[in-house]
């Protein structure tokens, strides 16, 4: 079946440090992936999408990877800020050709960045 | 820019009872959807639509219905609500492009809803 991993677990890191955060998919050959972020009480808002023929993508302090090979995208927040303290989750397209034609999404990685 | 606006917030519901999530966009995007949001099992695809008059099932369709009557609007009903439906409804929009994988998909703030 497939399936997309996020770590589910809170993840701390020292203001200042660069938090890094990993998505995992298996039985996918996605041709984009898209990064969302989202506060408490609030919708995910997009941040970053990403294409299959590239490796990397960069928007001020973020920054996306995505390997095909390994069937994996990183997210980096550099130079990390309590303010980027948020739930994060990773989204790509489902074909599952039973009708579910949408964006999949993983649980998430609750992200925590302490002053 | 409103964006997504989603009505209401919060609703508390009685089993049985029927209601309709509102939601509507003023992008002029031709895709639109329904996710609800569950502790421990993320977002999960209830309805799409591609465009007015288009409609079809995501991941979990059982015990709502969907219509797309205009571009703007895309109403979520319950008909009967059941205690297993108490979740947080979010609808999202995004334009077409190529392919709406490749579209940024834009939220509304969630309607939060309880079957007692």
């Amino acid at each position: 079946s497939q399936k997309i991993e996020q770590n589910s677990e809170a993840l701390n890191i020292q203001e200042g440090k660069t938090a890094t955060l990993t998505c995992n998919y298996t039985n996918y050959s996605p041709a984009y992936l898209q990064w969302y972020r989202q506060d408490p009480g609030r919708g995910p808002v997009f941040l970053l999408l990403i294409r299959e023929n590239e490796k990397e993508k960069r928007k001020e302090r973020l920054k996306v990877t995505f390997d095909t090979t390994l069937k994996q995208s990183l997210f980096h927040i550099t130079a990390s800020q309590p303010a980027d303290s948020a739930t994060y989750l990773c989204a790509l397209r489902l074909y599952s050709g039973g009708g579910a034609d949408g964006l999949t999404f993983g649980k998430g990685t609750h992200l925590i960045i302490q002053p | 820019n409103a964006g997504v606006t989603q009505t209401p917030k919060f609703q508390v519901l009685k089993t049985g009872q029927s209601m309709t999530l509102q939601c509507a966009q003023d992008m002029n995007h031709e895709y639109m959807s329904w996710y609800r949001q569950d502790p421990g099992m993320g977002l999960r695809l209830i309805h799409y639509s591609v465009g007015a008059g288009i409609t079809d099932q995501g991941e979990v369709p059982n015990g709502y219905n969907v219509s797309r009557s205009t571009t703007e609007d895309f109403p979520l009903r319950l008909l009967s609500a059941a205690p297993s439906q108490t979740s947080v409804y979010f609808c999202a929009s995004s334009a077409t492009g190529t392919g709406y994988s490749n579209q940024p998909q834009h939220f509304g703030d969630g309607t939060r809803l309880s079957i007692l």
